[in-house]
């Protein structure tokens, strides 16, 4: 098990199309989140999953986001007719079942710009 | 509302000197805070948490209830630890974190 791991590292899309990109956490975190970060700011949160069971939607999540995580393994993030805010790091987290007291460790993310 | 402040964007000391950066927050319950580091063409990784009152590689941060500060402190900076170092937060939920903006150090020879 290597660590957080994120696919693809680097996503360029035109307006208007829709992009996905994969997240595989480390097998036994059962809490895996996702998060996104533009130039000069933070990580903000935008959702997390317990297992398969998506609990808590930020509402930076718009309605063109859509996140799944099905086995309670990988997770997907979808953004559909993304727009040139959507531009932004995308990462994702995992952490130990229980509390994110335990730390959250982190895959390297996807960077996506729409032009 | 949850709130983390980091009002310096960037830092910049000798190598050797002390290097404090700081962080405040807002939040009315009991936070459980945080310090992330990221190395230059590296992740995001847990540098410290209040909880666990630890030093990692020579840095320590005392949460102070009444001043609303987690601030980070070294007394002796090396030249590797520059990097982007974020404080964060958590709540209630126990699941989010809540991150400032940021802040660059850079340790000078």
């Amino acid at each position: 098990d290597t660590g957080v791991s994120q696919d693809p590292r680097h996503k360029i899309t035109k307006r208007g199309q829709n992009v996905t990109f994969r997240c595989d956490p480390i097998s036994e975190h059962n809490r895996l989140y996702w998060y996104r970060q533009t130039l000069g700011q933070g990580p903000e949160f935008l959702t997390y999953f317990q297992n398969e069971a998506q609990l808590e939607k930020s509402r930076l999540l718009s309605d063109r986001f859509s996140a799944e995580r099905p086995k309670g393994s990988f997770s997907t993030l979808e953004i559909q007719r993304t727009e040139q805010g959507d531009s932004a790091m995308y990462l994702c987290a995992s952490s130990l079942p229980g509390h994110a007291t335990a730390g959250y460790t982190f895959g390297s993310g996807t960077r996506l710009t729409v032009v | 509302a949850q709130r983390v402040t980091q009002p310096e964007k960037l830092l910049s000391v000798f190598k050797g000197a002390p290097v404090e950066l700081k962080c405040n927050y807002s939040y009315s319950g009991s936070p459980e805070l945080f310090w992330y580091v990221q190395y230059s063409r590296q992740r995001l990784q847990l540098l410290l948490r209040h909880i666990s009152r630890e030093s990692i590689k020579g840095f320590t941060a005392d949460l102070n209830k009444g001043e609303t500060s987690f601030h980070l402190k070294k007394p002796f900076a090396q030249e590797e630890d520059s990097a982007m170092y974020y404080c964060a937060l958590t709540g209630n939920s126990g699941y989010a974190l809540n991150f400032g903006k940021g802040t660059s150090l850079l340790v000078t020879p």
